[in-house]
C-alpha cells in the first residue's frame, strides 16, 4: 500500500497568512494526487486534483504543486472560512489512501 | 446541481448487518464511478470501496474485504453498501463520493461528496 504522510499535523496561522502543507507519498504516484478541505462537522470538499488542477468553483487562493512523491498545498491568503482540516489522497493505485490530515487553526 | 444523499446508518450490534444507500441527482449517474469513504470519530478519512460506472468492477479496502459488498442500480441512481459481520472498528461516518469520470484515473478522483451517514457498532 502507498503511505501518504502529511506535515505538519497541525499549524496555527492568522488571517492573511500564506500557508503551505506538505504531502509525501511512499512511492512514485505521478500526479495522481488530490487535496480536500473538511470543516468541523461537515463533509469533505474537493479542492485540487491531478496535483495542481483546481476543482470547479474553488477559489484561486488555493494552489497545488508537485509530482512523484512530494506535493504541496498552498493557501495564499488565509481567510476565516479556511480554518479547517486538509487531507491529501493518492489515486494512483488501490487501495486509495489518504494522508493523516493537517488541521489549520487560528493563532 | 450534483447531490448525493446517504441513508441507512444507525446503531447495530457487533456481528450484525446494515445496508447503506446513496441516492444521486444532478448528473448522469450511469457514467460515473462511485466510492464509499469512512471516517471514524475524531479520525481521518479511509477509503472503503469503489464501483465502476456499469457495476462490473469493484475494489475494496483490506479492512472490509469479504464483509462489505458495494453495488449500484443505475435505474434508481443509487449506490449501496451491504455491510455484514460488523465490528466496533467499523463505527464511522460513511460518505459516498462521486468519481470525476468513469474511466481511469478519473474514476478514483472524488469531485463531490455526500453529507454522510453514521454507523455505530456497539452492544
Amino acid at each position: 500500500d502507498i503511505q501518504m504522510t502529511q506535515s505538519p499535523s497541525s499549524l496555527s496561522a492568522s488571517v492573511g497568512d500564506r500557508v503551505t502543507i506538505t504531502c509525501r507519498a511512499s512511492q512514485d504516484i505521478g500526479n495522481f494526487l488530490a487535496w480536500f478541505q473538511q470543516r468541523p462537522g461537515k463533509a469533505p470538499k474537493s479542492l485540487i486534483y491531478a496535483a495542481s488542477s483546481l476543482q470547479s468553483g474553488v477559489p484561486s487562493k488555493f494552489s497545488g504543486s508537485g509530482s512523484g512523491t512530494d506535493f504541496t498545498l498552498t493557501i495564499s491568503s488565509l481567510q476565516p472560512e479556511d480554518f479547517a482540516t486538509y487531507y491529501c489522497q493518492q489515486y494512483n493505485s488501490f487501495p486509495l489512501t489518504f494522508g493523516g490530515g493537517t488541521k489549520v487553526e487560528v493563532k | 446541481e450534483v447531490q448525493l444523499l446517504e441513508s441507512g446508518g444507525g446503531l447495530v450490534q457487533p456481528g450484525g448487518s446494515l445496508r447503506l444507500s446513496c441516492e444521486a441527482s444532478g448528473f448522469t449517474f450511469s457514467t460515473y464511478a462511485m466510492s464509499w469513504v469512512r471516517q471514524a470519530p475524531g479520525k481521518g478519512l479511509e477509503w472503503v470501496s469503489i464501483i465502476s460506472d456499469n457495476g462490473g468492477d469493484t475494489q475494496y479496502a483490506d479492512s472490509v474485504k469479504g464483509r462489505f459488498t458495494i453495488s449500484r442500480d443505475n435505474s434508481k441512481n443509487t449506490v449501496y453498501m451491504q455491510m455484514n459481520g460488523l465490528r466496533a472498528e467499523d463505527t464511522a461516518v460513511y460518505y459516498c463520493a462521486k468519481g470525476s469520470g468513469g474511466g481511469y484515473p478519473q474514476s478514483r478522483n472524488f469531485d463531490c461528496w455526500g453529507q454522510g451517514t453514521l454507523v455505530t457498532v456497539s452492544s
